[in-house]
């Protein structure tokens, strides 16, 4: 139940197109949903967070979108970079305080 | 105002030895995470402390392994007797008060011969 899927697990994308990666979750008690970048040799780097009581949440070209119904949330990279090409995990956290939940994680290639 | 700072950034030990990995967390903040990563997968939990108490430490293997955060230092997880399954890239995180934003350090590659 402290699950969080995330899918794919590569995406190859060419530059100004847009990079989709997807995550569900099984528990509902979970209330904080970030991504994080990470580039090879470092540590992950927040990117965006939403909370459940909204849909979408949009920071620059990273736009989170969250279905709460269906235990689901996406992240969306529009005008894809070369710089973009990392890898991406999703997380979810329950109670405030506790632990991060990751997924697996999705290594994006932008393609120049 | 400097980051998560861990270290070392590598750590090379033979299989019997101890492996101490260090982190400071980022100025002002009390509440530190360690993570385990092993290559091509996701980030495992492994321990949750504040200032001088251990508050989760459901992801950390009961044998071998501890952590502490003391009132004045950094926080240290200690691996004991490490074999080689124990390799992988070790995270730390902190996070300030009623903030939930973690920040991640760069971590420290333990590498098992």
């Amino acid at each position: 139940q402290q699950q969080v899927k995330q899918s794919p697990q590569s995406l190859i994308v060419q530059k100004g197109g847009i990079s989709i990666i997807n995550c569900a979750y099984e528990n509902t008690a979970f209330d904080y949903f970030p991504w994080y970048q990470q580039f090879p040799g470092k540590g992950p780097a927040l990117l965006i967070a939403i909370r459940p009581d909204v849909s979408e949440k949009k920071e620059g070209r990273f736009t989170i979108s969250f279905n709460k119904s269906a235990k689901q949330f996406s992240l969306h990279i529009m005008d894809s970079q070369p710089g973009d090409s990392a890898t991406y995990f999703c997380a979810a956290r329950g109670t405030s305080g506790s632990r991060l939940t990751f997924g697996e994680g999705t290594q994006l290639t932008v393609n120049p | 105002n400097a980051g998560v700072m861990q270290n070392p950034r590598h750590l090379v030990r033979r299989r019997g030895q101890e492996a101490r990995l260090r982190c400071s967390p980022m100025k002002g903040h009390s509440h530190v995470y360690w993570y385990r990563q092993l290559p091509e997968e996701g980030l495992k939990f492994m321990v949750y402390l504040q200032k001088e108490n251990i508050i989760d430490e459901s992801g950390m293997p009961k044998e071998r392994f501890s952590a502490e955060f003391p009132k004045e230092g950094p926080s240290i997880l200690r691996i004991q007797q490490v074999v080689r399954g124990d390799s992988a890239a070790y995270f730390c995180a902190s996070r300030g008060g009623m903030n939930e934003k973690l920040f991640f350090g760069s971590g420290t590659q333990l590498s098992v011969l």
